[in-house]
């Protein structure tokens, strides 16, 4: 019953490392998110997609950059891996004809830089 | 101020008490608000929704929403341990044809048995 995948549930990567988070969903929503989730900061937008091969910035898009070929798949990509970016990823989708307009989460992923 | 605040707890209650969290949101023209459960060390879980003024129920949760307030609280009848987890409010907008989200930092709540 799983609806929104991510590909490592913990992922540990050295400084300067390009690094690549999946996520793909199975929902046909047409909305998907990237956010960073830190203690005392909540969830801050990274960046999202209202469409394939459409993207936004969101509120700290710095070191990051994203991918939407397919509909189902929303990558985020870390250009060169900092200590900073050790945080816990979310990916999220909606629909907006969805009647909650709520976003399903993954289980989320766990990146350790160091 | 910030955009969405809540307070961050922990709230105590014990079991079969009714839990009430609360959140407040600066933007008035917001349209949309959420309450999302997160156990730790898992993702956010959708678990109510709510556009217009008033109470909405489901279960044993109840989603309140005063605009003019700009106050959106939930209420947790009979609270069971397994209440136990933060508690996000959610606050939607429509900013330049996307509808923006807006999360607060959550608020822990611990039931006692």
């Amino acid at each position: 019953d799983v609806k929104v995948t991510q590909s490592s549930r913990y992922l540990v990567k050295r400084t300067g490392e390009k690094v690549f988070l999946e996520c793909v969903q199975d929902m046909d929503h047409e909305n998907m998110f990237w956010y960073r989730q830190d203690p005392g900061l909540g969830l801050r937008l990274i960046y999202f997609s209202y469409d394939v091969k459409m993207k936004e910035k969101g509120d700290i898009p710095e070191g990051y950059s994203v991918s939407r070929e397919k509909k189902e798949r929303f990558s985020l990509i870390l250009e060169s891996a900092s200590t900073n970016q050790t945080s816990m990823y979310l990916c999220a989708s909606s629909s907006p004809t969805d009647t909650n307009y709520g976003y399903t989460f993954g289980s989320g992923t766990r990146l350790t830089v160091v | 101020q910030k955009e969405v605040e809540q307070n961050s707890g922990p709230l105590s209650v014990p079991e079969g008490a009714i839990a009430s969290l609360n959140c407040t949101y600066s933007d008035r023209v917001s349209q949309s608000f959420f309450w999302y459960r997160q156990y730790s060390g898992k993702s956010p879980e959708l678990i109510m929704s709510i556009y217009s003024n008033g109470d909405k129920e489901d279960g044993r949760f109840t989603a309140q929403l005063n605009k003019a307030s700009q106050y959106v609280s939930l209420l947790i009848r009979d609270s069971q341990p397994s209440d136990s987890a933060t508690y996000l409010c959610a606050v939607s907008l429509n900013s330049g044809g996307y509808q923006k989200v807006t999360f607060g930092t959550g608020t822990k709540l611990q039931v006692i048995p």
